[in-house]
């Protein structure tokens, strides 16, 4: 079974460029999560969708971040404009739907902004 | 609202010793528990989690973690630790009341040849 995939790896823009990036999780997962990771710290959630509805993205800077899961599968996560602490790992994790069930991550993206 | 403490930076131990990795926990209701583990350049792997029932839970790589109720407490442990359990190792807690789910900062274990 394959895993998370995530794309981009690595990304390097310059301050006020637009990024995107792009996630497709596992098949049949419900719930899809993107986190934010700073270095030396854990993940940080930035949006959870069950199916195509976002119900929780109280930590997404929405003056500047974006996200959507129009059929309820991968997911895009656009930063416009990208800010110099905006240089981060954006994870990307699925689970199938329960509080109790695991998350699993996609490898990340990490992005640097110059 | 619910957090989590990892209160060690960093754990080095020798190789063939036993390792512990200490994690504390803070929730309203009744906690979910995970451990996850993260290797360089990679995401976060799943090893371990608590959910009801029995307080030892076994997990992946020889890994196991003990709830402990009165001390809110989710220790990762491993009796005898190699070379390549040399990683950073996360803690994470879910109530079954939110939907939230919080991570520790991270402990980093190294395992001394």
């Amino acid at each position: 079974e394959a895993g998370v995939v995530q794309s981009p790896r690595y990304k390097i823009i310059e301050k006020k460029q637009p990024v995107a990036f792009w996630c497709n999780p596992i098949s049949g997962h419900n719930t899809l999560y993107w986190y934010r990771q700073n270095l030396g710290q854990g993940p940080e959630l930035l949006i959870r969708y069950e199916n195509e509805e976002a119900v929780d993205d109280s930590q997404l800077p929405k003056d500047r971040f974006s996200a959507e899961r129009l059929k309820g599968v991968d997911s895009t996560l656009k930063i416009q404009p990208a800010e110099l602490g905006d240089s981060a790992v954006y994870l990307c994790a699925s689970s199938p739907g329960l509080l109790t069930d695991t998350q699993y991550f996609g490898p990340g993206t990490r992005l640097t902004v110059l | 609202a619910q957090s989590v403490a990892q209160p060690e930076d960093q754990v080095n131990v020798a190789e063939g010793n036993p390792l512990t990795v200490k994690c504390t926990y803070s929730v309203s209701g009744n906690p979910y528990l995970f451990w996850y583990v993260q290797y360089p350049n990679r995401g976060l792997q799943f090893l371990l989690k608590y959910i009801t029932g029995d307080n030892l839970v076994k997990g992946s790589y020889g890994f196991e973690a003990e709830f402990n109720k009165s001390q809110t407490s989710f220790h990762l442990k491993k009796p005898s630790a190699l070379v390549s359990d040399s990683a950073l190792y996360f803690c994470a807690v879910r109530e079954d009341r939110d939907d939230k789910i919080i991570f520790g900062k991270g402990t980093r274990l190294h395992i001394l040849p």
